[in-house]
């Protein structure tokens, strides 16, 4: 049964600064990684989507890798600003093994950027 | 083209009440998802349809919660009778295959009192 991690659990950061988010999961056998923003109360953003093919994406200040060998996956986000503030979730969607069409969820990150 | 439609957004009920959400995917996805999102957790899901059928329904709560998808198209979740352990954001999500990228919808927020 495949299983997310995400850490931290919550981060709090000054205006302007990179930080990096982090994910793990347990079963390599992954179709895509898929990290999403979550607005307070409100549904899910997409933000990268990682082919398993894939090392990286990059969308504006965003940057996620994924190394499949590891079970990781990180969200480099450069200089942060206050509107970045949200809950980050990452998803993987497993291709095979006993997950098999599942999309498992991490139990997210919540960012706090403070100007 | 448009995305996954979802109502109601909010919702506000009695415990022991009985709700119901509707949902529209993607024209064309024949696979549909119903997730349950509890403050401060990631999504869980609850029951995915291929076409009208239901592929997985391990972690739908049989007793009170139903679905379904009449056609293949629109698909509705009940909850009969609500408890206060209920109070989540239910959303729906599509994809064209079983393995491929999931869309999700804006979500329903349930708050059961």
């Amino acid at each position: 049964k495949q299983e997310v991690t995400q850490i931290p659990a919550a981060l709090s950061v000054p205006e302007g600064e990179n930080l990096v988010l982090n994910c793990s999961f347990t079963d390599s056998a992954i179709y895509n990684l898929q990290w999403f923003r979550q607005d307070p109360g409100k549904g899910l953003t997409s933000l990268l989507l990682i082919q398993s093919s894939q090392r990286e994406q990059t969308s504006g200040r965003l940057n996620a890798s994924l190394d499949k060998s590891s079970g990781r996956s990180t969200l480099y986000i450069a200089a942060s600003q206050p509107g970045d503030s949200a809950t980050y979730l990452c998803a993987g969607l497993n291709a095979g093994g006993t997950s098999y069409g599942k999309l498992t969820f991490g139990q997210g990150t919540i960012l706090t950027v403070h100007p | 083209e448009a995305g996954v439609a979802q109502s109601p957004r909010y919702k506000i009920i009695e415990k022991r009440q009985s709700v119901a959400f509707w949902c529209n995917p993607i024209s064309g996805h024949a696979t549909l998802y119903w997730y349950q999102q509890i403050l401060g957790q990631g999504p869980k899901l609850l029951i995915q349809f291929q076409n009208n059928g239901v592929v997985d329904d391990s972690q739908l709560p049989k007793d009170r919660f139903s679905a379904e998808r009449l056609k293949g198209v629109d698909s509705t979740l009940k909850i009969q009778p609500a408890k206060l352990e209920d109070s989540a954001v239910y959303l729906c999500a599509s994809s064209s295959l079983r393995i491929d990228t999931q869309y999700f919808g804006p979500g329903t927020r349930l708050t059961v009192l």
